[in-house]
């Protein structure tokens, strides 16, 4: 059972563009949301977060976006350069005195100059 | 400041064996989770280490084990490997208590092929 879902498993954007990459989600217990970016050979790191008390969270040229009633969140940036091209992930946790992520099968970004 | 460290980068065993790999968590980090990256797919979510004590786990079998030290570092132990253990082992790290929520930064994993 795929709680949090990419269905786009690849987007290509041209550079100076907006990107926007999209989750939905089935648990109606998460409450907190995040995005990984992950280069080919490295680990996930961490790029911008929600709480499920916010419905908008901007960090730089990164902005996130909740939709509680819909289940889904997406990701926008702005402008888009050729070095945002990596695999992007969506997950999600529900506070149950510890925090375990749930992630999306990741949505592959590429940017052309 | 260090980050989140895994070793080793790269393991292969053949079925049957069994492999240990090793995390350090952040500094200030004394929350220490793993998960399995299979290919073309999201992480998975292995178990969960605070307080040296396994706090919850994922759907894996009892074949994944762990360990956390008294300096928070961890081991991710698998017995008995399967062909279909090949994956990217992750760790990664928080700041763990009672937070509601934690951002989890992750190290840069460690590569297992299993012959």
């Amino acid at each position: 059972d795929q709680q949090v879902k990419q269905n786009s498993p690849s987007l290509s954007v041209q550079e100076g563009r907006i990107s926007i990459l999209n989750c939905d989600y089935t648990n109606s217990m998460f409450d907190y949301f995040l995005w990984y970016k992950k280069y080919p050979a490295e680990g996930p790191t961490f790029l911008i977060s929600i709480s499920s008390i916010k419905d908008k969270n901007e960090d730089g040229r990164f902005t996130v976006f909740l939709n509680k009633s819909a289940k889904h969140l997406s990701l926008h940036i702005v402008p888009s350069q050729p070095g945002d091209s990596a695999v992007y992930f969506c997950a999600a946790s529900a506070y149950t005195g510890f925090q375990k992520l749930v992630f999306g099968t990741g949505t592959r970004l590429l940017v052309s100059p | 400041d260090a980050g989140v460290t895994q070793s080793p980068t790269h393991l292969i065993k053949t079925r049957g064996q069994q492999v240990t790999l090793r995390c350090s968590p952040k500094s200030g980090h004394d929350t220490v989770s793993w998960y399995q990256q299979a290919l073309g797919q999201g992480p998975q979510f292995i178990f969960q280490y605070y307080e040296e004590e396994e706090r919850q786990r994922g759907n894996f079998p009892d074949r994944f084990s762990g360990h956390q030290f008294p300096n928070y570092s961890s081991e991710l132990n698998v017995n008995a490997l399967l062909l279909g253990d090949s994956a990217l082992y992750l760790c990664a790290s928080s700041p763990g208590g009672q937070a509601i929520s934690e951002t989890q930064y992750f190290g840069p994993g460690t590569r297992l092929l299993v012959l």
